[in-house]
C-alpha cells in the first residue's frame, strides 16, 4: 500500500455531465499528479499540483481542471464529459526534489461515460 | 514517433526464467527512468528507479540504463507466475517538471 488514497473507487455517468473525483497524497507528500489511462495503453498525464498551484499540464483540454487544498490531497473536475473520458483516473504523490520525485499512485477510479 | 517506446508483448517465459524487458526513449534531456509493475485492474505498482548509467540491482529485479543508446532495461530472475503482469517505463525529461511519460507497457506471462 502506498498510502495514497481515491474516491470514489468506481463511477458510472452519461455525456455531458461533470464529474469530481478527490485524492489524498502520501503523508509527507507535497506534490500530487493525476494520470488517465484508457484500457490497454499507459497513463497519460493531465496536470501536477504542488503548493496549491498547477506545476504542470499534459495535453488535455480545460474542461479538465483541478484543485490542490492546504493538507495537499487533490481533486480533478470534468466537466461536459465525452465517451472517450471512460478510463482509469490515477492519482500520484510525490516530494518536489532532485532525485526525489519518484511517484506512488493510489488505487485509482474507474469511470465509465455512458 | 512517441517519446517512450515498449513492445507490447506478450512477453512469455517459463517460470524460473529470466525475463528482459525493454524500453526506448526519444528525449536525450530524459533523466529519470522508473519501472512500474501493474496487475489487471489495479494500479501501477513501483518496482525500481534508475537515475545513472549502469546496472541497479534490488533482490530478482535489474535495472540497467544505457542514456548514449536512449534504452532502459528491466531483468526479471527467477521468474515467477505471480511476476505475470503489465511492466511499464516511464522517464522524467529534463526541465518537464515532474511529469512522468510513459510507454505502453509489456505484458509479462510466466507460464508454471
Amino acid at each position: 500500500e502506498t498510502g495514497v488514497t481515491q474516491s470514489p473507487t468506481h463511477l458510472i455517468k452519461t455525456r455531458g455531465q461533470q464529474v469530481t473525483l478527490r485524492c489524498s497524497s502520501q503523508s509527507g507528500h507535497n506534490t500530487v499528479s493525476w494520470y488517465q489511462q484508457a484500457l490497454g495503453q499507459g497513463p497519460q498525464f493531465i496536470f501536477q499540483y504542488y503548493r496549491e498551484e498547477e506545476n504542470g499540464r499534459g495535453n488535455f483540454p480545460p474542461r479538465f481542471s483541478g484543485l490542490q487544498f492546504p493538507n495537499y490531497s487533490s481533486e480533478l473536475n470534468v466537466n461536459a464529459l465525452e465517451l472517450d473520458d471512460s478510463a482509469l483516473y490515477l492519482c500520484a504523490s510525490s516530494l518536489v526534489g532532485i532525485h526525489q520525485e519518484t511517484q506512488y499512485f493510489g488505487p485509482g477510479t474507474r469511470l465509465l461515460v455512458l | 514517433q512517441k517519446e517512450v517506446e515498449q513492445n507490447s508483448g506478450p512477453l512469455s517465459v517459463p517460470e524460473g526464467a529470466i525475463a528482459s524487458l525493454n524500453c526506448t526513449y526519444s528525449d536525450r534531456g530524459s533523466q529519470s527512468f522508473f519501472w512500474y509493475r501493474q496487475y489487471s485492474g489495479k494500479s501501477p505498482e513501483l518496482i525500481m528507479f534508475i537515475y545513472s548509467n549502469g546496472d541497479k540491482e534490488d533482490g530478482r529485479f535489474t535495472a540497467q540504463l544505457n542514456k548514449a543508446s536512449q534504452y532502459v532495461s528491466l531483468l526479471i530472475r527467477d521468474s515467477q507466475p505471480s511476476d505475470s503482469a503489465t511492466y511499464l517505463c516511464a522517464v522524467i525529461v529534463n526541465n518537464a517538471g515532474n511529469m512522468l511519460t510513459f510507454g505502453g507497457g509489456t505484458r509479462l506471462m510466466v507460464k508454471p
